[in-house]
């Protein structure tokens, strides 16, 4: 079975420009998330859809990130514009869903990390 | 407010020596407790998964267990391959909420 997949795995970019990640979660899963790890620290939840309808996005930045999920497959977090506090890695994870006992386990992709300069 | 401590930061043993990482949380309503780990330049591995105070799960040199408090992750004869961050993960019934601790980062030495 194939994993999460994310891209691009780095990106560089100036404050003040405009970043996007992609993912593509486990085929069959309902649920998506979207993390950031700044380095030394757990992951902080971004974002939680359930299919194509954001469930939680109270630690989503609002004023600069933004993050779809078209026909409740592939997603994609965007950064406008980015900041130098932005750098970090960007962790998509995917599950069968949220609400049942052993549905509600999180796989995730290997990241994107994300300098700002 | 609702919160997750990991504790020690870090922790290192030799080969064989047993020890435990400890995870301590303060929160209303908590779904599920979830022990990941990590590799350097990787996203978190799913270990364990526990619902219910006085639940445990093993899996080779590794058992977890869960309190109404906290949950340990017991590490038995490690090797160095055991050497990885470990990171907890709380879920909540309110709105599924779900928040990581800091991790532990535990170093085996031959």
């Amino acid at each position: 079975e194939a994993g999460v997949a994310q891209s691009p795995r780095y990106k560089i970019i100036e404050k003040r420009q405009s970043v996007a990640f992609w993912c593509n979660p486990i085929s069959g899963h309902a649920t998506l998330y979207w993390y950031q790890q700044i380095l030394g620290q757990g992951p902080k939840l971004l974002i939680q859809f359930q299919n194509n309808g954001v469930v939680d996005d109270s630690q989503l930045p609002k004023d600069r990130f933004s993050a779809e999920r078209l026909k409740g497959v592939d997603s994609t977090l965007k950064i406008q514009p980015a900041k130098l506090e932005d750098s970090a890695v960007y962790l998509c994870a995917s599950s069968l869903g949220p609400e049942t006992r052993g549905t509600d386990t999180q796989y995730f992709g290997p990241g994107t990390r994300l300098t700002v300069l | 407010e609702d919160q997750v401590t990991q504790s020690p930061e870090a922790l290192r043993l030799q080969e064989g020596e047993s020890s435990s990482l400890n995870c301590s949380y303060t929160v209303s309503g908590l779904r599920g407790l979830f022990w990941y780990r990590q590799d350097p330049g990787k996203g978190p591995e799913f270990l364990f998964t526990l619902y219910s105070a006085g639940e445990e799960k093993e899996k080779e040199r590794l058992k977890a267990t869960l309190t109404k408090k906290e949950s340990f992750l017991h590490i038995t004869a490690p090797k160095p391959e055991d050497s990885a961050t470990y990171l907890c993960a709380v879920r909540l019934y309110n709105f599924n909420k779900f928040y990581f601790g800091s991790g532990t980062k535990l170093n085996v030495k031959p």
